[in-house]
């Protein structure tokens, strides 16, 4: 059973800074691996998608690796902003199912200003 | 360009009575859908999931059913709330083609509250 893993839960750093959030996941079988953006009492909003063939994704100051072999990911947010401030959610497509998205428990990510 | 609407907003609900949250999406055809629920300090967990009208797989087992009466419309239901039913309810929509791109795009939710 797939599972995923992001670290920390919670993360406030000051503006400016260059910050990196983790994710783990269990199985290496996988479609894609995607980053979403969650603010509070909203909807989910997809960041970055990195296909299993792919090593890395990047948007504006986002960028987003993927090492299927080791089960890693990690988002990188350069010069951070107090807009960045949101809940940060990494999910792996899995091979098996209907196109099914396994999530990690997210990261709670202040940016400070 | 493709919408995906969710209502209502918000709902406070007393335990023992019946729910019905609906999801319509507009600006494509056929796509697969999708209930998942986010509790309180827990991850997204899928609910249902359906490839076509009338075709409903469910994820885990619950006091919850799904449907899909139309194209592009999923009904989540429950005919006598429990207090665990609480929770932040996301409808999604994806093109369904089964490739490495394909992606699941979220509805605003729904916060429903179970007293």
């Amino acid at each position: 059973k797939q599972e995923v893993t992001q670290i920390p839960a919670a993360l406030s750093v000051p503006e400016g800074e260059n910050l990196v959030l983790n994710c783990s996941f269990t199985d290496s079988a996988i479609y894609n691996l995607q980053w979403f953006r969650q603010d509070p009492g909203k909807g989910l909003t997809s960041l970055l998608l990195i296909q299993s063939s792919q090593r890395e994704q990047t948007s504006g100051r986002l960028n987003a690796s993927l090492d299927k072999s080791s089960g890693r990911s990690t988002l990188y947010i350069a010069a951070s902003q107090p807009g960045d401030s949101a809940t940060y959610l990494c999910a792996v497509r899995i091979i098996q199912g209907a196109q099914k998205l396994v999530f990690g428990q997210g990261t709670r990510l202040t940016i400070n200003p | 360009s493709q919408t995906i609407h969710q209502w209502p907003a918000t709902l406070v609900q007393p335990v023992g009575s019946p729910l019905s949250l609906e999801c319509t999406v507009e600006g494509t055809s056929n796509p697969n859908l999708y209930w998942y629920r986010q509790a309180a300090g827990r991850g997204l967990q899928l609910l249902f999931y359906s490839v076509g009208i009338g075709q409903i797989s469910s994820e885990v087992p619950q006091n919850l059913s799904a449907s899909r009466p139309q194209d592009r419309q999923f009904i989540l239901s429950s005919k006598k709330l429990l207090l665990s039913d609480s929770g932040f309810y996301l409808c999604a929509w994806s093109l369904g083609t089964g490739g490495t791109t394909d992606t699941q795009y979220f509805g605003p939710g729904t916060r429903l509250t179970v007293l």
